[in-house]
């Protein structure tokens, strides 16, 4: 399967652990996205990369967030000390700029975060 | 904060007839991109209009878009059971950032 990947698909957790989700993109896309979506909502900005690059941070993304993408391939997304209100859908989705300004974006299945 | 406001925010149909939706959206875009999502699953991507172009087709889908009025529209037609999910528009900056608006939930009952 060549499209996008996230691990875990579902992730419980009491409040106040860190977790840590992992997307790999589509192998030629050097951009990666990060949204989390709630329950009835449309899927809200909260970084990207473009290639190992963190190039803008949503203010959604607060201090306990932290999202890498060492050498341009993978990326993970860290959340510490989790609160009820990070309960949420976390959507990765890879792009690619080669040849084109018009950025369709591939999107994974998700990681459902539930923090108890 | 959403970028954009789908309407409705939910349309119940029969299989065989036509469902549209509506999307507003509030700033200057460099393009408006059409997301399908299934129950609790990801985003498939289903059509992308570029901001010079007013309208598109992609099988039984049609969107147009009009920039005067920062609105655009997607139209299914001949709706199936299968096209039961949840419809997001997305609007593009000149980055590549996606925001989307909240979505219609489309039912299509046999």
């Amino acid at each position: 399967d060549t499209g996008v990947s996230q691990n875990p698909r579902h992730k419980i957790t009491k409040r106040g652990q860190n977790v840590t989700f992992r997307c790999d993109p589509i192998s030629e896309h050097n951009r990666l996205y990060w949204y989390r979506q709630t329950l009835g909502q449309g899927p809200e900005f909260l970084t990207y990369f473009q290639n190992e690059a963190q190039l803008e941070k949503s203010r959604l993304l607060s201090d306990r967030f932290s999202a890498e993408r060492p050498k341009g391939s993978f990326s993970t997304l860290e959340i510490q000390r989790t609160e009820q209100g990070d309960s949420a859908m976390y959507l990765c989705a890879s792009s690619s700029t080669a040849g084109t300004v018009y950025h369709e974006q591939y999107f994974g299945p998700g990681t459902r975060l539930t923090v108890t | 904060s959403q970028q954009g406001e789908e309407d409705p925010q939910a349309l119940s149909i029969q299989e065989g007839e036509n469902a549209t939706m509506n999307c507003s959206y509030k700033t200057s875009i460099n393009n408006l991109q059409w997301y399908r999502q299934n129950s609790g699953r990801g985003l498939v991507h289903l059509i992308l209009i570029r901001s010079n172009e007013r309208e598109k087709h992609s099988g039984r889908l049609r969107v147009t878009l009009d920039t005067s009025k920062k609105s655009s529209s997607l139209l299914i037609t001949a709706s199936r059971a299968a096209d039961t999910a949840s419809y997001f528009c997305a609007t593009t900056d000149s980055w590549g950032k996606l925001q989307f608006g909240a979505g219609t939930q489309v039912v299509v009952t046999p």
